[in-house]
């Protein structure tokens, strides 16, 4: 059964660099039919899209976050990862990765949990 | 401001029909890509309801159902009950962005 799990510090320094890293278990990363990709959620508002990888390595950012965003993804672990750059409080949200399956004719979305993370001295 | 726009509250009685729609551009919807409807409680992750414009994930009850039409979708939802109350959001998949895109959410009232 597939299973997506965020992980990394729960708590950042306004200026520093958010780290989370995705786990994959019960699937492959490696696959050409999966997007996977980071959405997050601020306390009290919608869902923002932060960007897309693919197990190639091939990136696609929302504009608004391009210049602070680093996706990477790492197959012998099954993991890929975000890096946010120069954090400020308005990046405090809840993280989710997910991956969206467009092999069966419709696509399927899947996502972890969440993990929160904190912007705060 | 969000690509998809959806309308930021509806309400009805238990019992009634809602619909909640989501309205994107010849990038998004227009162009075919699946839309996904998903449903979220007070502090919970949002959870599918509906994956490629119609389809149900196992579990999800048949009162919700998804269309799509043009640059449009849009989720019904029969016999609307009290644990209906969440917020709602749609998604797809933008081609000029090359990535997701999110409606705003509509925040549905059981009155």
């Amino acid at each position: 059964q597939l299973q997506l799990q965020e992980s990394g510090p729960g708590l950042v320094k306004p200026s520093e660099t958010l780290s989370l890293t995705c786990t994959v278990s019960g699937g492959s990363i490696s696959s050409t039919s999966y997007y996977w990709g980071w959405i997050r959620q601020p306390p009290g508002k919608g869902l923002e899209w932060i960007g897309n990888i693919y197990y190639s390595g091939s990136t696609y950012f929302n504009p608004s976050l391009q210049s602070r965003v680093t996706l990477s993804v790492d197959t012998s672990k099954n993991q890929f990862s975000l890096k946010l750059s120069s954090v400020t409080a308005a990046d405090t949200a809840v993280y989710y990765c997910a991956r969206e399956d467009c092999s069966g004719g419709s696509c399927y979305p899947f996502w972890g949990q969440g993990t929160l993370v904190t912007v705060s001295s | 401001q969000s690509v998809l726009t959806q309308p930021p509250s509806v309400s009805g009685a238990p019992g009634q029909r809602v619909t909640i729609s989501c309205t994107g551009s010849s990038s998004n919807i227009g162009a075919g890509y699946d839309v996904h409807w998903y449903q979220q409680l007070p502090g919970a992750a949002p959870k599918l309801l509906i994956y490629g414009d119609s389809n149900r994930p196992s579990g999800v009850p048949d009162r919700f159902s998804g269309s799509k039409s043009g640059t449009s979708a849009s989720l019904a939802i029969t016999g609307l009950q009290a644990e209906d109350e969440a917020d709602y959001y749609c998604q797809s998949y933008d081609r000029s962005l090359s990535g997701w895109v999110f409606g705003g959410g509509t925040k549905l009232t059981v009155l």
